[in-house]
């Protein structure tokens, strides 16, 4: 079994400016992925970035970057050059991939604030 | 693009009814998921299926049930609806042994009266 811990339930940035979302995670498999997921308003849950942790590279995926610590199980998310787009509610998730059919295992959720 | 869909964006419910909430996705995934979604407690899992009839619980199955008699449609039941039901419910599916990401339909908001 794993745990996902967002230890900010809020964040706020200005427009333009670089945050950093924290997240850290337990488990005892060798084998698994780790997600940021991100739910805007109303909308649709949808990938942010994913890292496999057999992959010592840092994930990127545009203006989203992942600090992967694997010692100390710790996946946070860096967002630069905020957007208003931004702004939602984003969650950090693990999965065991060494398995069949497992479901994510999900932070509590840090609330994104994007100031204009 | 994969696309979920869920039968109801808003569903309002009375105390006892049973209640099906409907999942359907397009992209022959072998993998379905069901997600309740409550503030400060994020997601968490109710029931999966790996394939057609199958189906194993999650960390919260306590008042649920679940179908699937097709891939690409899988049920969520509430026997005996109760008001601490009332929540978001999150559909998902995966496809085996492709990066591990989860695709999400656009959730039920529930409420138990």
């Amino acid at each position: 079994a794993q745990t996902v811990t967002q230890s900010q339930p809020e964040m706020s940035v200005q427009e333009a400016e670089t945050v950093t979302l924290s997240c850290t995670y337990d488990t005892s498999e060798s084998d698994y992925y780790l997600f940021w997921y991100k739910q805007p308003p109303s909308r649709q849950m949808i990938l942010v970035i994913r890292q496999e942790a057999y992959k010592q590279q840092n994930a990127t995926e545009n203006r989203f970057s992942v600090n992967f610590q694997k010692a100390a199980k710790s996946f946070s998310l860096k967002i630069s050059d905020s957007q208003l787009g931004d702004a939602a509610m984003y969650f950090c998730a693990c999965v065991y991939s060494g398995g069949g059919a497992d479901g994510l295992t999900f932070g509590k959720g840090t609330h994104l604030i994007i100031q204009p | 693009d994969v696309k979920v869909t869920q039968s109801s964006r808003y569903l309002v419910k009375r105390t006892g009814e049973k209640v099906f909430l409907e999942c359907v996705q397009d992209m022959d995934h072998e993998n379905m998921f069901w997600y309740r979604q409550d503030p400060g407690l994020g997601l968490r899992l109710i029931y999966f299926s790996y394939d057609v009839k199958m189906k194993e619980k999650g960390d919260i199955p306590e008042g649920y049930s679940v179908s699937r008699e097709k891939k690409e449609r899988f049920s969520l039941i509430l026997e005996s609806a109760s008001t601490n039901q009332t929540s978001m419910y999150l559909c998902a599916s995966r496809p085996i042994g492709e990066g591990w990401e989860q695709y999400f339909g656009p959730g039920t908001r529930l409420t138990v009266t």
